[in-house]
């Protein structure tokens, strides 16, 4: 049965570093790994988008190992306007299976 | 204004209703999406379009009902309520390329509650 796997919640503060782990199991060859940002009352945002390897844009970094059964989602020097639930999305053949979330707090 | 809009924003309603929740997009995207977000937990596909006149289930399919006869409009429709149906319902819409291989844009959400 295919399921996407994070942590609970994570707790960090300003200026550090976050890393946020997503376990998958069975991925489909050729489905990307999402990672999706939700604030209380609003739908999800698109934070960035992988398949294998590591990807950077301006305000994250994703790193996917070579058998593709994981990814790690990194948010370098993190603001309290960073605090939300954080959600890796992976394809499985025709099912879109969005992650448990992981609710990360920012203290000053 | 471009984007993604939904209606109503919130509904009550009773068990044994029908309930239609609209999803609106100016992009002209292809893929479109229906989305479940109980309280505390995370998001589960309903049902999924390709295309106008495509549909397909996702995780959750079974008491609800779409259709997309236009590109831009996809409804969803409860045809029976129930009050395990209470929920926020998130529409998106990507462009094509696959339905986990781009960004997906999701609206505001639509509270709905059951009794």
């Amino acid at each position: 049965l295919a399921k996407t796997t994070q942590p609970v919640s994570m707790d960090s503060y300003e200026g550090q570093e976050v890393n946020i782990t997503c376990s998958h199991n069975n991925i489909a060859t050729n489905d990307y790994i999402t990672w999706y940002q939700q604030f209380p009352s609003q739908g999800p945002r698109f934070i960035i988008q992988g398949y294998k390897t590591k990807v950077t844009n301006e305000v994250a970094s994703l790193f996917i190992p070579a058998d593709r059964k994981s990814s790690t989602l990194s948010l370098p020097r993190v603001s309290l306007s960073d605090t939300a639930v954080y959600y890796c999305l992976v394809g499985y053949t025709d099912k879109l299976i969005f992650g448990t979330g992981t609710r990360l707090q920012v203290f000053p | 204004d471009a984007g993604i809009t939904q209606s109503p924003r919130y509904k009550i309603t009773e068990t044994g209703r029908q309930v239609t929740l609209m999803c609106h997009q100016t992009w002209s995207h292809s893929y479109m999406f229906w989305y479940r977000q109980d309280l505390g937990h995370g998001l589960r596909l309903i049902y999924y379009s390709a295309a106008a006149d495509i549909t397909d289930k996702g995780e959750v399919p079974d008491g609800y009902v779409v259709s997309r006869s236009k590109t831009e409009n996809f409804p969803l429709t409860l045809e029976s309520a129930t009050r395990s149906q209470t929920s926020v319902y998130f529409c998106a819409s990507s462009e094509p390329g696959g339905a986990s291989s781009n960004e997906q844009f999701f609206g505001p959400g639509t509270r709905l509650t059951v009794l």
